[in-house]
């Protein structure tokens, strides 16, 4: 089945700058990849995703990369907040299944 | 605006014992997930159901039965509660499969 690894366990960066996630993938006929938030003690939530037909996509701050031939993607949080800090899940969709990453922990440092 | 609500909160049980766990949602969404969060891990799909009366199993689906009795409900039932799956359950909604989801708030296990 699809697998998805999520390069960065941790990742700390100062107020301000960028932030990148990284996320491989397996299953070549996986063409959705959303990214979910997950605050300390809370539930998740969804923040961006890009699906197989486009390799760029920007929701204010957020902008995810998509490229097919590595079968690879990426969220980059731009001028980072504190209220960035969270744990970020990548996902894969295809035939019919939603694989997780294991999250990343995003520390905003001051 | 919609909400996930899941019940229980909190659920303890003995190991060996038969627990359920409920999740109702007020999207109107066809999709329905579960899946559970182990400590400091991702998550991984138990069981989700396309539409009423439909079930599909996950990776992780032995040890679990699912039930869609309604559009809007989706429970899920550990058949023999076992230590080492002590987690967070956390069922979601979406409008079709391959659209975004809206996840609940958690039920926490802990087996005894």
């Amino acid at each position: 089945g699809e697998k998805v690894e999520q390069h960065e366990s941790t990742l700390s960066v100062r107020e301000g700058d960028s932030a990148v996630i990284n996320c491989t993938y397996t299953d070549t006929a996986s063409s959705y990849f959303p990214w979910y938030k997950q605050e300390a003690g809370k539930s998740l939530h969804f923040v961006i995703d890009i699906r197989s037909n486009v390799d760029r996509k920007q929701s204010q701050r957020l902008i995810v990369l998509l490229d097919k031939k590595a079968k690879r993607f990426s969220l980059h949080i731009t001028a980072t907040q504190p209220e960035d800090s969270a744990i970020y899940f990548c996902a894969s969709y295809g035939n019919e299944k939603i694989t997780f990453g294991a999250g990343t922990k995003l520390t905003i440092k001051p | 605006g919609g909400i996930i609500t899941q019940t229980p909160k909190f659920l303890i049980g003995q190991e060996g014992q038969k627990l359920t766990l409920k999740c109702q949602q007020n999207f109107n969404h066809d999709t329905m997930y579960w899946y559970r969060q182990d400590s400091g891990k991702g998550l991984r799909l138990i069981y989700y159901s396309i539409t009423e009366n439909d079930l599909q199993k996950g990776d992780l689906s032995e040890g679990y039965d699912a039930s869609r009795e309604k559009k809007s409900s989706f429970s899920l039932t550990v058949t023999s509660a076992q230590k080492n799956e002590m987690a967070v359950f956390l069922c979601a909604s979406s409008i079709w499969t391959g659209y975004e989801q809206y996840f609940g708030p958690g039920t926490r296990l802990t087996v005894l």
